[in-house]
Order: C-alpha cells, then structure tokens, then sequence
C-alpha cells in the first residue's frame, strides 16, 4: 500500500514565500505528481518529479528526495489566487503506474 | 480540444435508482481515471483503464459500482443501486501514457437522497 501524508492547512501572506511538504511510503516509486485544486474546480496539473533534486516552474518549484521519501512544493511571490488545495501524488509500483493521492494542503493566502 | 467532458454535471437521484455517470477524454490519450472525492476521504481512485482496458480496480467500493469503457473517446460509471453514501463528487481524467500527467474533467457532484 501507499501512505501519503500533507499538513491539512496552512496560511501566508501575500508576497511571501511557502513550503508545502509531502511524505510517502510506498513500495515503489515511479514519480510524484503535485495538482492545484480551486474550491468547486477540477485539479489541474502544477509539476511532476521523477529524479531527486528541484524543478522550477515560474513562481512554483517542486522538490523530490527519493530517499527520503520527501517532496516539497515551493510557492513564491503569493498572490490571493494562490488560495487553494494543494495535493500530492504518487505513482505506484512495478508497471502498474497508479496514481495515489494525498489529502491535499488547503492553502489560505490572506492581504 | 475542449479538455475531458464529463456529463451530468450534477445529478441529484434517491437512494435505490441508477446512476450513470458519463466521459470523453482528450482525444489520443491512452489511459483514463475515475475518482471520487469527498471532505472525509479526499480524492479517491476507484478504477484506472489503459488502452481501454481496466488494469485496476481495486478501489471501487463494492458491486453496486462498474465502469466501462466500450471504445477510446467514451467511459462510463454505473451505481445501481444509490446510496446516500454515494453522494460526492466524481472526477474522469486522462493521460496520454500511464506516467504523465492527468487532465481532468469538472465533475459530477452527486447527491443521492
């Protein structure tokens, strides 16, 4: 099986600069996903590691250290249409490539 | 192209009638996703096809739910009967290979009293 674990929430200011952490335990590994959920819209695809180290896109960046079992989401220069739910994936084991989700990350960006 | 659509896109039924929920992914992608999502459980997966061919089901909750997909534009996710534990809502994504992305639809939100 797979365990994913994200804080459930978290707050910042806009402007400022956030970390959204994701750990998992899994028996494989075959890349990890991170999607941004607005509330009431579909998630839509943010970034995708499949080699450690950190992958800048714009004003977010993702991170992955397989070893660790660790990823982290880097949001810069918030802005108020940042609020939203941050959730992480993983794709699954052997060829199987099933993707499971984390709980997500609700994100409240305030003035 | 106009991204995965999913229809109805809300669907309100009492327990015990069928539900039908219906998708068309992107055109070209080989592999698509049904989820489910609700406050308690997050986004859940219940079924995941490749090449039209169901490779895992695992995650659908019990024999009251089966999904097909007859052919590479269409799916569809059957609940015979409902329940009012069924309300949630229910997502259809696609991707063009089995690791990379998934696009999804708007949903179904469902409410079955």
């Amino acid at each position: 099986g797979q365990n994913i674990d994200q804080p459930t929430e978290m707050t910042a200011t806009e402007g400022a600069i956030v970390q959204i952490n994701c750990t998992y335990q899994t028996s494989g590994f075959n890349g990890l996903f991170w999607y941004q959920q607005h509330a009431g819209e579909a998630p839509t695809f943010l970034s995708y590691n499949v080699l450690d180290g950190l992958e800048e896109k714009g004003r977010f960046s993702s991170f992955l250290s397989r070893s660790k079992g660790y990823s982290y989401l880097l949001l810069k220069e918030l802005q108020m249409k940042d609020s939203a739910s941050y959730l992480c994936a993983v794709l699954g084991t052997g060829g199987s490539y099933i993707p499971t989700f984390g709980r997500g990350t609700s994100l409240i960006v305030h003035p | 192209d106009a991204g995965v659509i999913q229809s109805p896109r809300h669907e309100v039924t009492e327990m015990g009638q069928e539900v039908t929920l219906r998708c068309k992914p992107i055109s070209g992608h080989n592999s698509l996703f049904w989820y489910r999502q609700t406050m308690m459980r997050g986004l859940e997966l219940l079924i995941y096809f490749n090449n039209n061919v169901p490779i895992d089901d695992s995650g659908m909750p019990e024999d009251r739910f089966s999904a097909k997909m007859p052919n590479a534009s269409f799916s569809t996710l059957k609940i015979q009967p409902s329940e009012p534990r069924d309300s949630a809502v229910y997502f259809c994504a696609s991707s063009l290979e089995m690791n990379t992305e998934a696009f999804f639809g708007q949903g179904t939100r469902l409410t079955v009293v």
